[in-house]
């Protein structure tokens, strides 16, 4: 069984530049959730997908991050404009039906 | 009240020794608590999990203890060995696709 997929592993910004993020789920997991690692820190969910509607994005900060799941499968995750402070490694899980979050590789992302 | 408590924040045992990692919780809605183990440039891949029903849990090494009363769950790793050493996060969530809390990590090195 495929695991979750992400792409870039890595993107490096500028500051107030934006930067889109990829994930794809394993296949047939209904919720998908959005994470960010910051170095040293357990994750902290940002956004929580049951198919392609929102569930949870009450720690999202919606003025520069925006995530989407169309059709129900694939998800992006976007900032606009990056910060300094959203350095971090941005982590997507898929959850099957018996509550098990696997999780992808991770985007590393650095703004300068 | 959604916090999760972790430590110690890192930990130095010899090959054979049983290191152990706390967590305490606070929200007695949570009902799922995982343990998650993560290598570099790696996402977290789960460990074991237990619910509150059972004050006990053994795959393989791994032992999770779970004092439901004093809302705090430990992680036991019997008989350790190099290829141990990673990051172990603890986690707290629902049955109902509810997002996972994470604690703050132990950074686990078990020498040769």
């Amino acid at each position: 069984e495929a695991g979750v997929a992400q792409s870039p592993r890595y993107k490096i910004i500028e500051k107030r530049q934006s930067v889109a993020f990829w994930c794809n789920p394993i296949s047939g997991h209904a919720t998908l959730y959005w994470y960010q690692q910051i170095l040293g820190q357990g994750p902290k969910l940002l956004i929580q997908f049951q198919n392609n509607g929102v569930v949870d994005d009450s720690q999202l900060p919606k003025d520069r991050f925006s995530a989407e799941r169309l059709k129900g499968v694939d998800s992006t995750l976007k900032i606009q404009p990056a910060k300094l402070e959203d350095s971090a490694v941005y982590l997507c899980a898929s959850e099957d039906m018996e509550d098990t979050q696997y999780f992808g590789p991770g985007t590393r992302l650095t703004v300068l | 009240q959604q916090q999760v408590k972790q430590s110690p924040q890192s930990l130095i045992v010899q090959k054979g020794g049983i290191p152990i990692i706390n967590c305490a919780y606070e929200n007695t809605a949570f009902d799922y608590f995982p343990w998650y183990q993560q290598f570099p440039g790696k996402g977290p891949a789960l460990l074991i999990a237990i619910r509150p029903d059972v004050s006990e849990k053994k795959e393989g090494r791994f032992t999770i203890s779970f004092n439901k009363s004093a809302k705090q769950f430990s992680l036991h790793i019997m008989d350790s060995q190099p290829g141990d050493s990673a990051t172990y996060f603890c986690a707290a969530g629902g049955t109902g696709r509810r997002a996972l809390t994470f604690g703050s990590g132990t950074r686990l090195q078990v020498q040769p």
